[in-house]
């Protein structure tokens, strides 16, 4: 059974960084050749649009949202099936529900097939 | 980036009706089109990849398209699918939604 739960601070102040940790169960980080997937953070304002935020895959391949200006920082522990996103400088607008979410490659395509319950986050002082 | 449209942004439709959802993308994504369905408080899930049908998915559920515009369809509601409807581009990053189409009851 896939299941990903995050994990971090309720709240945090502006200018501060914001950590989130995805703890996931049921497939591995490790690379395997023939099924490339990972873990992906996606996020979701009060109300509004999903946005994706960066993903890491099994074979190390990092991918980043460059609108979120350089802030972002995604690795992974495999030995602790852990996920971890940094973002630092938060703001206000950081204000969201954080996702993360399983991602999968089938040939060329990326999708979101298992996620976590998500995490509201608050960046308020 | 490449911008996701949906249209409506909201609907309101009884248990059985066909419903149809539209999606565009702002340049041409071949079938790199996924279908989320979302509840309130709750994580998305996904419903369709690239026209393929997700594990598990009711086949009251497909999806059409290719280029930039996007169907899903569900071929008769119910009291399960009142929820929100996100489309998302995995043509290229930055991954992009759309804003969401909500189907609420009539």
């Amino acid at each position: 059974q896939v299941t990903l739960k995050e994990s971090g601070p309720v709240l945090v102040k502006p200018t501060e960084t914001l950590t989130l940790t995805c703890t996931v169960s049921g497939f591995s980080l490790s690379a395997v050749r023939w099924d490339v997937m990972g873990v992906t953070w996606i996020r979701q304002p009060p109300g509004k649009a999903l946005e994706w935020i960066a993903h890491i895959l099994s074979n190390d391949e990092k991918s980043y949202n460059m609108s979120l200006n350089n802030r972002l920082t995604i690795s992974k522990d495999t030995s602790k099936s852990q996920v971890v996103l940094s973002l630092t400088n938060v703001d206000p607008e950081d204000t969201a529900t954080y996702y993360c979410a399983r991602i999968r490659i089938v040939g060329t395509a990326y999708y979101f097939d298992y996620w976590g319950q998500g995490a509201l986050v608050t960046v308020s002082s | 980036d490449i911008q996701m449209t949906q249209s409506p942004s909201s609907l309101s439709a009884s248990v059985g009706d066909r419903v149809t959802i539209t999606c565009r993308a702002s340049q041409r994504i071949s079938t790199f089109l996924n279908w989320y369905q979302q509840k309130p408080g709750k994580a998305p899930k996904l419903l369709i990849f690239a026209s393929n049908l997700h594990s598990g998915v009711p086949s009251r559920f497909s999806a059409s398209g290719s280029g930039a515009d996007f169907t899903l369809t569900i071929s008769s509601l119910q009291p399960d699918d009142f929820a929100t409807y996100h489309c998302q581009q995995s043509y290229r990053t930055p991954f992009t939604f759309g804003p969401g189409t909500k189907i609420d009851i009539k």
